[in-house]
């Protein structure tokens, strides 16, 4: 079955450093998410991605924040400089039609800013 | 803003009995209602989709939709002890591409 990848699965980080976390979507599929869940708390939505532009991105994703699909292969969620409340799973999605029929989630990247 | 609600639990069901499951939404507008499954340290595992009124069945799982009292429930029938993770409601609001979530529901399947 195809999988949505991501890498690292686990980043350490200090805070004010940039990290860049990297997924795979699945090969057909056209939209592209990050989502993150703080530990012990609902997963949240931080951007959609669709046809190389944002196309929607909640008040989490401010301008610490960028994606980019550089290869048309990978998706990437860049945080320029990170804050010790950065620290959870995010998790990347992908989805092939804009209509709703629930995403693929990657295995996720835990981020420990210290 | 746009609330998801679940009772976080832990809710306990004997092996073999039925687990029911419940979500409410603010957003009269949400067109598209999931289901999704999270074990610990893992990520979401889409289980099941409903968009219309009634009951969609899958297997053991049985999504319920009522729009008009803006719940949505998931039934597992003949709960096993892999069942046992954090269930996690989630919305697709209208002319948004994103998903809202709920808490989850920490359910336990006991033999």
């Amino acid at each position: 079955e195809p999988e949505v990848t991501q890498t690292p699965s686990h980043q350490v980080t200090q805070m004010g450093q940039e990290v860049i976390l990297r997924c795979v979507p699945i090969s057909n599929h056209l939209y592209f998410y990050w989502y993150r869940q703080i530990l012990g708390q609902k997963v949240e939505f931080l951007v959609s991605f669709y046809n190389n532009e944002i196309s929607e991105k909640s008040e989490i994703f401010d301008d610490q924040f960028s994606v980019e699909r550089p290869d048309g292969s990978n998706f990437t969620l860049k945080i320029r400089s990170t804050k010790l409340e950065d620290s959870a799973m995010y998790f990347c999605a992908s989805s092939l039609a804009r209509e709703n029929y629930g995403y693929t989630f990657g295995s996720g990247t835990r981020l420990t800013v210290v | 803003q746009k609330e998801v609600e679940q009772n976080s639990g832990p809710l306990s069901v004997p092996e073999g009995a039925i687990a029911s499951l419940n979500c409410t939404y603010s957003d009269r507008g949400s067109q598209s209602f999931f289901w999704y499954r999270q074990y610990s340290g893992k990520s979401p595992e889409l289980i099941m989709f409903i968009y219309s009124n009634g009951d969609k069945e899958d297997g053991r799982f049985t999504a319920q939709l009522n729009k008009a009292s803006q719940y949505v429930s998931l039934l597992i029938r003949d709960s096993q002890p892999s069942d046992s993770a954090t269930y996690l409601c989630a919305v697709g609001i209208q002319g948004a591409q994103k998903l809202v979530f709920g808490q989850g529901t920490r359910l336990t399947i006991n033999p």
